[in-house]
């Protein structure tokens, strides 16, 4: 119940591409959803988030896609660039606690 | 300017030895936390605190230790009871509000266990 499992595991886009990582989860209490990206021997930064009343976010290049009867959600990075290769975590937060719950990564490479 | 410090960035260690990675922030926030990366595991909650002198266990707790004295600081013993504990460390911290929902992490600290 307290996972959020997350697809692929890494991608490979060619520059100009679309990105598209899959998080799904089973905690239906869940209240806040975000996003982070990761550069090599650095800490995470949060790159964008999502409540569950809303069903899609855009922020430049990159849009969540929520699907609440479904218990997934999604990040779509558009015109992919080399600058995004990096790693994306998807995560989820129990209300209350303000337990937040990791995907297990994806490494995305953009090709030049 | 306004951020987290953790510190070091890299430490080695001998087996049966205890460390402690520091972890202070000045953002004013309340909540903070203490997650392990290690790859393909993604990241995986040790300890967190949302409060002065309140800590709870996370989902891998065994063989880390937490103190929360202070609300800016939050170190981090890695004991050795904790079987494999080399590891990328990050801490990091929230306001601790409803509608602030983004978790502030600081650059990590690398421990090797030699």
């Amino acid at each position: 119940q307290q996972q959020v499992k997350q697809s692929p595991q890494s991608l490979i886009v060619q520059k100009g591409g679309i990105s598209i990582i899959n998080c799904a989860y089973e905690n239906t209490a869940f209240d806040y959803f975000p996003w982070y990206q990761q550069f090599p021997g650095k800490g995470p930064a949060l790159l964008i988030a999502i409540r569950p009343d809303v069903s899609e976010k855009k922020e430049g290049r990159f849009t969540i896609s929520f699907n609440k009867s479904a218990k997934q959600f999604s990040l779509h990075i558009m015109d992919s660039q080399p600058g995004d290769s990096a790693t994306y975590f998807c995560a989820a937060r129990h209300p209350g606690t303000y337990k937040y719950i990791f995907g297990t990564g994806t490494r995305l490479k953009v090709l030049a | 300017d306004g951020g987290i410090t953790q510190s070091p960035k890299y430490l080695f260690r001998k087996e049966g030895q205890n460390v402690t990675l520091s972890c202070e922030q000045n953002l004013n926030h309340d909540a903070m936390y203490w997650y392990r990366q290690d790859p393909g595991q993604g990241l995986r909650l040790i300890y967190y605190s949302q409060i002065v002198n309140d800590f709870q266990k996370g989902d891998i707790a065994e063989g880390y230790s937490v103190s929360r004295e202070k609300k800016e600081s939050f170190p981090l013993t890695v004991t050795s009871a904790q079987k494999n504990p080399t590891a990328f460390y990050l801490c990091a911290s929230n306001p601790y509000q409803v509608n602030t929902g983004e978790l502030f992490f600081g650059e990590g600290s690398r421990l090797t266990v030699l």
